[in-house]
């Protein structure tokens, strides 16, 4: 069975642009969650999408946004990078609420570095 | 403000040694998750554990639930330099969303 997959891989972007994001999860899940991995900060989550409705939001500026699709794929954007924003950027899907009590599988991340 | 603190940041042993790693809150979880990171992947999970004083075996690992659920301990027995990695606990509550530990970055040597 395929796991999450994140799409691209890596990614170099201007400050100023914007950007987005994919994840395909496996097939079946339907939450999708998406975390935020700097040296810093460590892991920050970003935002949760259960049958294309946000259940929840971290604490990011307006600028991160997301959307999840009928088919479950999930896409997050990101609107006038900043370098700071420059991280892994996480998915993880679990089988609805599940993943709280059984656990997340996450995807390999996108690199994205803002220059 | 980071809810749950891991100690040690880092650690560097030999093969063959023990180890625990910590992870601690001063916040009350619902269940507690380690993962484990290589680097370049995602996080794997490694054991959810939820009942207070929980204690599960994973082959040479042991993952322990405090009795007030707010920390979490993981004990490797007999290292392995297949175990270097960057080891997280993350903690959930209602909301859909981990919180995470900063980890605690293993390397063992041969």
């Amino acid at each position: 069975k395929a796991g999450v997959t994140q799409t691209p891989r890596y990614l170099i972007k201007t400050r100023g642009q914007q950007v987005t994001l994919s994840c395909s999860p496996i097939s079946g899940h339907r939450s999708v969650s998406w975390y935020q991995q700097t040296p810093g900060q460590g892991l920050q989550f970003l935002f949760e999408y259960f049958s294309e409705t946000q259940r929840n939001k971290g604490n990011f500026p307006g600028r991160f946004s997301g959307r999840q699709f009928s088919n479950s794929r999930s896409e997050m954007n990101v609107s006038t990078l900043e370098l700071g924003d420059s991280a892994l950027y996480l998915c993880a899907s679990s089988l609805g609420g599940t993943g709280i009590r059984y656990g997340y599988t996450f995807g390999s991340g996108t690199r994205l570095t803002v220059v | 403000t980071q809810l749950l603190e891991q100690s040690p940041q880092f650690l560097s042993i030999q093969e063959g040694e023990n180890l625990t790693v910590y992870c601690n809150s001063s916040s009350v979880f619902s269940s507690l998750q380690w993962y484990r990171q290589e680097p370049g992947e995602g996080p794997v999970l490694l054991v959810t554990v939820v009942t207070g004083g929980e204690v599960k075996k994973l082959k040479r690992l042991t993952f322990q639930f405090g009795d007030a659920r707010k920390d979490s301990s993981l004990h490797i027995t007999a290292a392995q330099p297949g175990d270097t990695g960057l080891y997280l606990c993350a903690g959930a509550n209602s909301g859909y969303a981990l919180n995470f530990g900063k980890g605690t970055s293993l390397l063992v040597t041969p």
